[in-house]
């Protein structure tokens, strides 16, 4: 079963800062792993896929790191900004490279 | 990549009644999925729809409860039946791209059962 934790649960921050949202998954034998933004009360916005066989994948301010060995990933959100403030899931896929399971998200507050 | 247009973005509804929330998607998918957020909550998948079979459930769902149509490639209904103040949560289809480049969620329909 594909169990995903994403560290820290909640975090404010200044207006300009760089920052790591952190997200880790048990079962490492996953073909992508999915970044996705959800604004409250709303659907997923896709951010960024990473293919196994990449290492990170970056997209505007973002980057998105994956380490399959030790179930990791990392999303980097540089110069951040109000409009950021949303809650960021990590999802890789379940076992058998079944549909997207989700850890609890990490809620992002951008202060200006 | 694909669109999906989910209705209704909302709604309150009284307890024992039913409603049915609706995923249109502007390009055929083979697999089409629901998940369900409950309050604080992270995403839970509810099932897996395929157009001709049945939905295939997730533990702890049921097909009385939980009613899903597939009529075709482009379109699908989860239905949430009589109703009750633990059902309120936000429900959400979503759909795994053909071309690879991952999944697709609606914009949620976000029940409050009273």
């Amino acid at each position: 079963k594909q169990e995903v934790t994403q560290i820290p649960a909640a975090l404010s921050v200044p207006e300009g800062e760089n920052l790591v949202l952190n997200c880790s998954f048990t079962d490492s034998a996953i073909y992508n792993l999915q970044w996705f933004r959800q604004d409250p009360g709303k659907g997923l916005t896709s951010l960024l896929l990473i293919q196994s066989s990449q290492r990170e994948q970056t997209s505007g301010r973002l980057n998105a790191s994956l380490d399959k060995s030790s179930g990791r990933s990392t999303l980097y959100i540089a110069a951040s900004q109000p409009g950021d403030s949303a809650t960021y899931l990590c999802a890789p896929p379940g076992p058998g490279n079944t549909p997207l399971v989700f850890g609890k998200g990490t809620r992002l507050s951008v202060i200006a | 990549s694909a669109v999906i247009s989910q209705k209704p973005s909302r709604d309150i509804c009284q307890r024992g009644t039913s409603l049915t929330i609706q995923c249109q998607v502007d390009s055929q998918v083979t697999m089409m999925f629901w998940y369900r957020q409950q309050p604080g909550q992270s995403l839970t998948l509810i099932a897996t729809a395929n157009q001709g079979s049945e939905a295939t459930y997730e533990s702890g769902f049921v097909i009385d409860k939980f009613p899903i149509s597939r009529p075709n490639l482009t379109f699908s209904t989860l239905t949430v039946s009589n109703m009750s103040p633990e059902d309120s949560s936000i429900y959400l289809c979503s759909v795994i791209q053909e071309d690879g480049s991952g999944y697709t969620f609606g914009s949620g329909t976000r029940l409050t059962v009273v």
